[in-house]
């Protein structure tokens, strides 16, 4: 099935680990986000990549480090976690271009103990 | 900068019953994109419509119909005849054009609950 697919789904871990989730998008889309939803359901836009280049960073700490090895994939890792990671990430893909939708994986949600 | 507001924060409707979602926004950009998106309770982001600022066509898909007015900076969003199935938080989001690489600024997101 053509989609955006995240691993894990559910991630549990303690404070101070390091974890990565990973995105793949087969769409043939060329510009891929991290988004992350808080317990209040609010989205707010993380990173974002074109053909394999940062082109959106907003205000996150820098213990988020992303990671695009190609167009078709695009890795968070998070280093230190706290307990105000948890949330859940969503991977999103689209095709550059004025407008264009953006079509999102299921999400990962993150659980900081 | 680009801001949306969804101000209603639950609707409960009984099934049969239409709901509107109301979505305002605020830009500076002269051509912008306007989106929905459903989050059903299993936690998706379901893509519903887009609309560009220069095309004021309101549209009707099956149960789902859209009203867009640059006047009021509107683009709400009506289910006729609700079912169950449409329970869901709704999001209305925003990409202006000097965002030319699409980030989008979403409402805060407005729960439809469908009793049957």
């Amino acid at each position: 099935d053509t989609a955006v697919s995240q691993t894990p789904k559910y991630l549990v871990t303690q404070m101070g680990n390091d974890k990565s989730i990973k995105c793949e998008q087969n769409l043939g889309h060329d510009t891929m986000y991290w988004y992350k939803q808080d317990s209040k359901k609010f989205l707010k836009i993380m990173f974002s990549y074109n053909n394999k280049e940062l082109i959106i960073n907003e205000t996150v700490p820098n213990r988020f480090s992303p990671k695009s090895p190609d167009k078709a994939h695009l890795n968070l890792h998070i280093n230190s976690l706290e307990l105000g990671d948890s949330a859940v990430y969503f991977c999103a893909s689209r095709k550059s271009g004025r407008g264009s939708e953006q079509f999102f994986g299921p999400g990962t949600r993150l659980t900081v103990l | 900068a680009q801001k949306v507001t969804q101000a209603q924060t639950e609707i409960s409707v009984v099934e049969k019953e239409d709901v509107t979602l109301d979505c305002v926004y605020e830009t500076r950009d002269t051509t912008y994109y306007l989106f929905w998106y459903k989050q059903p309770p299993s936690g998706e982001l379901v893509f519903l419509i887009r609309r560009n600022s220069f095309d004021e066509q309101n549209e009707i898909s099956g149960r789902y119909s859209w009203n867009f007015q640059k006047s009021t900076s509107s683009f709400n969003f009506t289910i006729t005849a609700s079912q169950v199935v449409d329970s869901a938080v709704y999001f209305c989001a925003l990409s202006g054009i000097t965002d030319s690489w699409g980030k989008l600024q979403f409402g805060a997101g407005t729960q439809v609950v469908v009793t049957p």
